[in-house]
């Protein structure tokens, strides 16, 4: 069993443009969630996706938008970078439900820079 | 709006004895809570869980209590080991609000 994959690692952009990074979660988990984890703060939730739709969302704007795909990848995609996103995007997947109450594995994350 | 917060941003045990680190909510609506362990350049990784129909759960050398009057839980480790050194997260949720809150963390240092 492979855990959950973060590309990339690293990442730097500049304000205004537009990032996708990538989440491979582990076999035969079709829910996924994303979490923004600014320095010195815990994860916040983005939004989460089951089985390609998605089920709840947090306190993020419309710029903040994701896919899920059948083959247990995913993506989040931030458009018009802000300074403020400057932070390490973590994804975790859980096996089988939406309730947080499944234990979510997470991913090693990816550190976004925003110039 | 921080809905759960660690007041202790790090805390410094020695090796043996037990580490307890707080966390505290607001919202009366949380019904179900988490610590996560992270170790650096790795996610964060489940420790334990429990829910609001208890009042402790334990699991080897870790255990769990929730004060829900006190909206208090705190998680105690015994006896600590230098492997336990991470930063540990305090997570609630609620069962019809699909969302969880994060605290910001607790640095555990066990010395040897």
């Amino acid at each position: 069993e492979t855990g959950v994959t973060q590309s990339p690692t690293h990442l730097i952009k500049t304000r205004g443009q537009q990032v996708t990074l990538r989440c491979s979660s582990q076999s035969g988990h079709n829910t996924v969630s994303w979490y923004q984890q600014a320095l010195g703060q815990g994860p916040q939730f983005i939004f989460q996706y089951y089985r390609e739709e998605e089920n709840g969302r947090g306190n993020f704007p419309p710029r903040f938008s994701g896919l899920q795909f059948p083959n247990y990848s995913s993506e989040l995609n931030v458009n018009a970078l802000e300074l403020d996103d400057s932070a390490l995007y973590l994804c975790a997947s859980s096996p089988t439900g939406t309730s947080f109450t499944d234990t979510q594995y997470f991913g090693p994350g990816t550190r976004l820079t925003v110039l | 709006d921080q809905q759960v917060k660690q007041n202790s941003p790090s805390l410094s045990v020695q090796e043996g004895r037990i580490s307890i680190l707080n966390c505290d909510y607001t919202n009366s609506m949380f019904d179900y809570f988490l610590w996560y362990k992270k170790y650096p350049a790795e996610g964060p990784t489940f420790l334990i869980s429990i829910s609001s129909i208890k009042d402790k759960n334990e699991d080897g050398r870790f255990t769990v209590f929730l004060n829900k009057s006190a909206k208090h839980l705190s998680l105690h480790i015994v006896p600590s080991q230098p492997g336990d050194s991470a930063v540990y997260f305090c997570a609630a949720s609620a069962r019809n609000n699909n969302d969880m809150r994060f605290g910001a963390g607790t640095r555990l240092t066990v010395k040897p």
